[in-house]
């Protein structure tokens, strides 16, 4: 079964510091992995996104990193802010068909204090 | 910022009533897409479309109907609420390409549905 799992579900840190947040797939045949941000109440805005022979990608202040062997992927994020404060969702698609559908994760919310 | 305008934002009615979302972009997407997502859950396709006069089931099934009349517009309709309605509702859009879902999309800001 093709599925996304994230970790950890919530996560509190102090402004101006670094977090990784984590995300396990099954999903198969693999397409592209991407992170999006959800600030509450907003739609989901794509932060990264990376294929099978990429294994990090950046973004300002957020990096992804991709093992497609052991199928795992991390979102860093540097010198946090209060701005940062969302959810962030790993979303992983596939090629097993013409319509190569998303899976998403449940998301991670971090919540930065000042 | 996307293009991708969702209304209303907030929406309270009572069970029984008929309602339509409005789901609308301006950049020229041939794919639109509607969601349901329930607080700290994932994202669940319901419906999409590839084009005009095109809609699709999504993964989850869904008492709501969408239509695609136009390139922009996207509506989705729920012809008697109830409150196992209750949800955030997201609309995506993304551009041209190959028939596949995978391409980067873009969503509007939601609308939160509560039925009574």
């Amino acid at each position: 079964k093709n599925q996304v799992e994230q970790s950890p579900q919530s996560l509190i840190i102090l402004e101006g510091k670094n977090c990784t947040l984590q995300c396990n797939y099954t999903v198969s045949p693999f397409s592209n992995l991407r992170w999006y941000k959800q600030d509450t109440g907003r739609g989901p805005v794509s932060l990264t996104i990376m294929t099978f022979s990429e294994n990090t990608k950046s973004n300002g202040r957020y990096t992804a990193t991709l093992d497609a062997d052991t199928k795992q992927s991390s979102l860093h994020i540097t010198a946090s802010q209060l701005s940062d404060s969302a959810s962030y969702i790993c979303v992983v698609s596939d090629r097993g068909s013409t319509l190569g559908r998303l899976y998403f994760g449940r998301g991670t919310q971090l919540t930065v204090w000042p | 910022e996307a293009d991708i305008y969702q209304t209303p934002r907030y929406l309270v009615i009572g069970t029984g009533k008929k309602i339509t979302l409005e789901c609308s972009q301006t950049m020229g997407h041939d794919k639109m897409y509607w969601y349901q997502q329930d607080p700290g859950m994932e994202l669940h396709l319901i419906h999409y479309s590839y084009g005009v006069n095109s809609t699709e089931k999504g993964d989850l099934s869904s008492e709501s109907t969408v239509s695609r009349i136009r390139t922009e517009h996207f509506p989705l309709t729920l012809e008697s609420a109830r409150p196992s309605h209750t949800s955030q509702y997201l609309c995506a859009s993304s551009a041209p390409g190959d028939r596949a879902l995978s391409n980067t999309q873009y969503f509007g800001p939601g609308t939160r549905l509560t039925v009574l």
